[in-house]
């Protein structure tokens, strides 16, 4: 069964750091691109950033886009999020997703989700 | 303000159907980029409901079906149940922003 465990969230400072990890099983982790996605308090769902089965393509969303960065370790089923420079908008579960392609029709979802972690930026 | 927009709230009795639309525009939607659809239960992640607009993973009752035209995408839940009450959110591709982008979320109130 897959699963993935969210961990490292907490109480940060602004312009603080904060390093982000999930942990995956259940499935063969290097054949699946992996994503981050975060919701602030009360608020919906903003996507972050994702990166190849490789780690050889990276994207990110404007708001994080030299400020956070998304890396694997795939001998360690391991992903991660380095959060730089942390802004009180930043303060938001931030929850790791498979991104899945389906072979078979050729869309790509996120199918799993971790159960989250909560980041804080405050004084 | 979100890419996608949904209505914030949409609420119906057990046993009838509700529909939540997602309205995008030509660079995301309207450019046939596909569309799918997460239930957040209170106080969980998101899960999968619909994939590629209309398709239902394992394990997803046939009450839940997806639909999209034009810039819009619709989902619809028959035979309402109370169990159904939770947020839902659309998601795709914006060719402008050059990423994935999600719904502002719609809560599914259950009376």
């Amino acid at each position: 069964q897959v699963q993935l465990v969210d961990s490292g969230g907490g109480l940060v400072k602004p312009g603080g750091s904060l390093r982000l990890s999930c942990a995956a099983s259940g499935f063969t982790f290097s054949d699946y691109y992996m994503s981050w996605i975060r919701q602030a308090p009360g608020k919906g769902l903003e996507w972050v950033s994702y990166i190849s089965s490789s780690g050889t393509t990276i994207y990110y969303a404007v708001s994080v886009k030299g400020r956070f960065t998304i890396s694997r370790d795939n001998a360690k089923n391991s992903l991660y999020l380095q959060m730089n420079s942390l802004r009180a908008e930043d303060t938001a579960v931030y929850y790791c997703a498979r991104y899945n392609y389906d072979i078979l029709t050729g869309y790509w979802y996120f199918d799993y989700w971790g159960q989250g972690t909560l980041v804080t930026v405050s004084s | 303000q979100s890419v996608l927009t949904q209505p914030p709230s949409v609420s119906g009795a057990p046993g009838q159907r509700v529909t939540i639309s997602c309205t995008g525009s030509s660079s995301n939607i309207g450019a046939d980029y596909d569309v799918h659809w997460y239930q957040q239960l209170p106080g969980t992640a998101p899960k999968l409901l619909i994939y590629g607009n209309s398709n239902r993973p394992s394990g997803v009752p046939d009450r839940f079906s997806g639909s999209k035209s034009g810039t819009s995408a619709s989902l619809a839940i028959t035979g309402l149940q109370a169990e159904d009450g939770a947020d839902y959110y659309c998601q795709s591709y914006d060719s402008s922003l050059s990423g994935l982008v999600f719904g502002g979320g719609t809560k599914l109130t259950v009376l």
